[in-house]
């Protein structure tokens, strides 16, 4: 069974640097892309960016790039989420999904919710 | 504003059937697969049809969907109240070169 595990919650005062993770398993991690969606209350699905673990391949929206980074440890089947300089603008929750192809995310991760307040 | 376009809100009684449309351009529904995804309240999303048509394991045939030049529909038959959840259409832009979403459309089964 695929499964992507991304921790629950998340709380930062604006100015701080985060790194979330997405754990993979049941599936071969290395040969499938995975992306981050963002999700800001009450709104719409966002296209982040993707990589592809197998080398590492990252493409990012427009909307999102110099924003955040993207990047894997394929070692231990896990991708990761990171800002340097979090505004409470980014207060949302953060999906990871994954697809065998780069145009659909065929499983997807529970969430995680980003709460960046003062 | 979502660079593909679907309509806020579709409504329709238990049984009977609905459609969503999701209009883009040449640049992503044009020539890209599109994909469909159903968003229960609460939970993550999860992928409903792939390459314009295919349903994966477990999606009931219910679910159906098309895509016609720069458009692409869903459709669901047999509404249950269960179906009430909001729904995007997904491709690739290649202007962009990334993924888009429509701005989602929430279904009310009456």
């Amino acid at each position: 069974e695929v499964q992507l595990v991304q921790p629950g919650t998340e709380v930062k005062k604006p100015g701080e640097s985060l790194k979330i993770s997405c754990r993979g398993s049941g599936y071969s991690f290395t040969v499938y892309w995975i992306g981050w969606v963002r999700q800001m209350p009450g709104r719409g699905l966002e296209w982040m960016g993707i990589i592809y673990p197998g080398d590492s391949d990252t493409r990012y929206s427009p909307s999102f790039q110099g924003q955040v980074t993207i990047s894997v440890d394929k070692s231990i089947s896990t991708a990761y989420l990171q800002w340097s300089n979090l505004k409470a603008s980014d207060t949302a929750i953060y999906y990871c999904a994954t697809g065998y192809n780069i145009k659909t995310f065929d499983y997807w991760g529970q969430g995680t919710l980003v709460t960046v307040s003062s | 504003q979502s660079v593909l376009t679907q309509p806020p809100s579709v409504s329709a009684a238990p049984g009977q059937k609905v459609t969503i449309s999701c209009s883009g351009s040449s640049f992503n529904i044009g020539n890209n697969y599109v994909s469909w995804y159903q968003q229960l309240p609460g939970t993550a999303p999860k992928l409903l049809i792939s390459d314009n048509n295919k349903r994966p394991s477990g999606i009931p045939d219910r679910f159906s969907a098309s895509k016609s030049g720069t458009s692409a529909t869903l459709g669901i038959t047999g509404l249950q109240t269960g179906d009430e959840a909001d729904y995007y259409c997904g491709t690739w832009d290649t202007s962009l070169s990334a993924g888009v979403f429509g701005g989602g459309t929430k279904l009310t089964v009456l």
